[in-house]
């Protein structure tokens, strides 16, 4: 069975520090996918990032950063010097490539809200 | 590119009547779609997957009588929620696949039912 665990509810911080997401997963799958997606207060969710199970290669895009640990099935989300409009939900999720069709595993979601 | 719009974006309906939301993607084709439920502070639920002119397979506990699904077409979803209750007041996000890995979200619905 596949599972995504996002243990922080909310986490608030003020404009200018840096936030850090947690994700950790479950698959019994040796490969697979796993995505952030953001979504702000309109609802509308947005796509960050997109890892596959074979590229532990962390990433830095910008002010985000992604540090993948197969080893400890974690898949962690930085933002760096937070801005009132990282105010979101940040999902995590698992797409598991045993599932023809692509479905994904969301997690519960962590509220950020940055504050001036 | 990779444009998936939905509409309307919000409605409100009477207690017992029967609710259109389109899903469209308007820059590609996508063999599959995905409905989701979003309730209030609460993570995205699979519904179903549905994909062109086959029949929709939903997850358990979705009703299917209830919540009809028609992928008429490469660019076209729709959900019906028919005899609409108050409980099924949500936010209803569909998406759609270009490729296996890439999977793009409509803007939403957001649905109250009075």
């Amino acid at each position: 069975a596949q599972k995504v665990t996002q243990a922080q509810t909310e986490i608030s911080v003020v404009e200018k520090e840096d936030v850090t997401l947690d994700c950790v997963y479950e698959t019994r799958d040796t490969t697979y996918y796993l995505f952030w997606y953001k979504q702000p207060p309109s609802g509308e969710l947005v796509f960050l990032i997109r890892r596959n199970s074979f590229d532990e290669q962390n990433e830095i895009s910008g002010r985000y950063s992604w540090n993948f640990q197969k080893s400890t099935s974690s898949f962690n989300f930085t933002i760096t010097a937070s801005q009132v409009v990282d105010s979101a939900v940040y999902f995590c999720a698992l797409r598991p490539p045993s599932d023809s069709w692509g479905k994904l595993q969301f997690g519960a979601g962590t509220q950020v809200v940055v504050t001036p | 590119g990779a444009v998936v719009s939905q509409h309307p974006s919000w409605v409100i309906c009477k207690s017992g009547t029967s609710v259109k939301i389109e899903c469209r993607s308007l820059d590609f084709q996508a063999t599959t779609m995905f409905w989701y439920r979003q309730f209030p502070k609460q993570s995205l639920m699979l519904m179903a997957t549905s994909n062109e002119g086959s029949k929709a397979t939903y997850e358990q506990g979705v009703e299917k009588d209830k919540f009809l699904i028609n992928h008429a077409s490469l660019t076209l979803s729709t959900l019906t929620v028919t005899s609409a209750h108050p409980e099924d007041s949500s936010f209803y996000i569909c998406s759609a696949a270009r490729r296996s890995y890439e999977q793009y979200f409509g803007p939403g619905t957001r649905l109250t039912v009075t």
